[in-house]
């Protein structure tokens, strides 16, 4: 069964500080990676896409890390803001599949 | 270039009554997916339609609920008879081609800002 696991479930930390957000995954075979950031309310937003080849993305201050090896990927958010304040999703898609799975989200609170 | 538009963003039903849920995907798109997002938990997969079809609806479940995404007009998530259960936040994302796992899609799968239905 394809499953997304997410670690921690939820995190506080100060502002300017780093953060770094887990995800493992079952899912098989491997196609993509992707990472969500829903604000309160709001429908999730793509941060970043990788592929099996392809082991770190940037966009911005974050940094999405994939190791396909162990099935692990890091989602790394430098200076954070009080706007990073967000759940953040990892979103796997299966090769031959259209409906990727879900993990439950990382609660992220960054507080001044 | 609006995004993925869903209306209303909020729905109060009494039990027992009708909810309808609306989706207009992106101009372009073709698909249009259906999820729901209970509090504290993940989006979960309900249905899957192109235009005038239902490809997937292994998500939804069997009574109450249908879907249909008609050649005019947005795709509609209609809840017969509501319960209090069904209380959450519907999302609907959209994508221009058929997203097997071998497509990047650079491009589509965007969701909308949600339905958020409460039941009382």
């Amino acid at each position: 069964k394809n499953q997304v696991e997410q670690s921690p479930q939820s995190l506080i930390i100060l502002e300017g500080k780093n953060c770094t957000l887990q995800c493992n995954y079952t899912v098989s075979p491997f196609s993509n990676l992707r990472w969500y950031k829903q604000d309160t309310g709001r429908g999730p937003v793509s941060l970043t896409i990788m592929t099996f080849s392809e082991n770190t993305k940037s966009n911005g201050r974050y940094t999405a890390t994939l190791d396909a090896d162990t099935k692990q990927s890091s989602l790394h958010i430098t200076a954070s803001q009080l706007s990073d304040s967000a759940s953040y999703i990892c979103v796997v898609s299966a090769g031959g599949s259209y409906i990727p799975t879900f993990g439950r989200g990382t609660s992220l609170i960054v507080h001044p | 270039n609006a995004g993925v538009m869903q209306n209303p963003r909020h729905l109060v039903r009494r039990r027992g009554q009708e909810a309808r849920l609306r989706c207009s995907p992106m101009k372009g798109h073709s698909h249009v997916y259906w999820y729901r997002q209970l509090p504290e938990e993940g989006l979960k997969f309900m249905v899957y339609l192109q235009k005038e079809n239902i490809i997937d609806e292994s998500g939804m479940p069997k009574e109450r609920f249908s879907a249909e995404f008609p050649k005019e007009g947005p795709s509609i998530l209609r809840i017969q008879q509501v319960v209090r259960g069904d209380s959450a936040a519907y999302f609907c994302a959209s994508s221009s081609l058929l997203l097997t796992g071998e497509e990047v899609d650079n491009y589509g799968y965007t969701f909308g800002s949600g339905t958020r239905l409460t039941v009382v």
